[in-house]
């Protein structure tokens, strides 16, 4: 059974700063990875996927790596701004199977 | 606009009185699931839907129920609510064989009393 493992569970930053949220999973055997966003009490915003024969994908100040070896998926994020304040989550899925880290919750201060 | 629709978006009811939270797509997406949202423990998979009529238990099915008689569709009912399913629902649809992103709803605040 996958097991998909965020670290840090929380981090904050002063505003400007790059920084990378780590997430592992336990099965390589994965058609894609998912970084979303999640907004206090608001639904999930898909961030980047990265399909299992990627390495990288890049949106804006932001990029997503995986290493599918070994298990290990970064966010990188930089030039943080408050706005980035949030609860980011990783997503691993398997043939329609989609498993959850528990998530990172990122303050940006200004 | 492609997206899916959660109903209602809260919830207050009390122990043991039945109700259902809807959820509607309008992508055409064969593939539907609803998650749970608790602290510290991330989405965990209630129910899942390959297709109208074909439905599976996730991660976590005790207490739900789930049917798909449509293919837009995909409520997820609570015969008989406890405290413990107190939680964040969230409804995701994606079309099978894809590797694309699911999609989420804007999820279902529930509190059972």
């Amino acid at each position: 059974k996958q097991e998909v493992t965020q670290i840090p569970a929380a981090l904050s930053v002063p505003e400007g700063e790059n920084l990378v949220l780590n997430c592992s999973f336990t099965d390589s055997a994965i058609y894609n990875l998912q970084w979303f966003r999640q907004d206090p009490g608001k639904g999930l915003t898909s961030l980047l996927l990265i399909q299992s024969s990627q390495r990288e994908q890049t949106s804006g100040r932001l990029n997503a790596s995986l290493d599918k070896s070994s298990g290990r998926s970064t966010l990188y994020i930089a030039a943080s701004q408050p706005g980035d304040s949030a609860t980011y989550l990783c997503a691993v899925c398997n043939n329609n199977d989609m498993r959850f880290g528990a998530g990172t919750r990122l303050t940006v201060k200004p | 606009e492609a997206q899916v629709t959660q109903n209602p978006r809260y919830l207050i009811t009390v122990t043991g009185k039945k109700l259902t939270v809807t959820c509607s797509q309008n992508m055409n997406h064969e593939y539907m699931s609803w998650y749970r949202q608790d602290p510290g423990l991330g989405l965990r998979q209630i129910y899942y839907s390959m297709n109208v009529e074909v439905t599976d238990k996730g991660d976590v099915p005790e207490g739900y129920k789930v049917s798909r008689k449509e293919k837009r569709n995909f409520p997820l009912i609570l015969e008989s609510p406890s405290p413990n399913q107190t939680s964040l629902y969230f409804c995701a649809s994606t079309r099978v064989g894809d590797q694309e992103t699911q999609y989420f709803g804007p999820g279902t605040r529930l509190l059972v009393l």
